[in-house]
């Protein structure tokens, strides 16, 4: 059974930063591209970036361009999303997402709430 | 991509037949999600390629659609079916989500 669990989220004042992990408690996470999508509270889905496999590739929403980073550490099956510049509107609960063989977005985490807020 | 889903939301009984569309403001092939979202829990995949229930989704769901165009069924409402439902494209990063349909019990 695949288990994402993330971690990391918190309260953090407007500016300053943050870093989510998520980590897979099965096999073969090397093999397959992540992702981290967010939902406000009350709101819809919002994609937010994406990893290939072996963390060389990556792609992210206008909204976070320049202010998240995606990366992974296969050898700990650990996939991060490093928030830094953070405003009120990135308040929200956040998904690690894993592809799986044929299917993208296949397996969600239970998420990791982050609030900016002074 | 911009994907545009309706109804926003949608009252039903159980046994009703209901249909939730999602268009895409450009071709996306079959590249195209379906999800489940129950009240503070994470969303889950329901169908993928627009057509294909993913392994233990009863059969009562259905997809359709190609190109910009697409539907989703539940072909007789349950019970546990009463949640909110997303599409999303995979054509090209960024993933978009349409919107969200609301389903709750008339």
């Amino acid at each position: 059974e695949v288990q994402l669990v993330e971690s990391g989220g918190g309260l953090v004042q407007p500016g300053g930063s943050l870093r989510l992990s998520c980590t897979d408690s099965g096999f073969s996470f090397s093999s397959y591209w992540m992702h981290w999508v967010r939902q406000a509270p009350g709101k819809g889905l919002v994609w937010l970036s994406r990893i290939n496999s072996d963390g060389s590739s990556t792609s992210y929403a206008d909204s976070v361009k320049g202010r998240f980073t995606i990366s992974r550490d296969n050898a700990k099956n650990t996939l991060y999303l490093q928030m830094s510049s953070l405003r009120a509107e990135d308040t929200a609960m956040y998904y690690c997402v894993r592809d799986s063989t044929t299917v993208v977005m296949t397996y969600w985490g239970q998420g990791t709430p982050v609030t900016v807020s002074s | 991509i911009q994907m545009t889903q309706s109804p926003s939301s949608l009252s039903a009984s159980v046994g009703d037949r209901v249909t939730i569309t999602c268009q895409a403001s450009q071709d996306i092939s079959n590249f195209l999600n379906w999800y489940q979202q129950k009240p503070g829990k994470a969303p889950t995949l329901l169908m993928y390629d627009a057509i294909i229930l993913e392994t233990g989704v009863p059969s009562r769901f259905s997809g359709s659609g190609s190109g910009t165009h697409f539907i989703f069924t539940i072909s007789s409402l349950q019970p546990e079916d009463f949640a909110t439902y997303f599409c999303q494209q995979y054509d090209n990063p960024p993933y978009t989500f349409g919107q969200g349909t609301k389903l709750d019990i008339k």
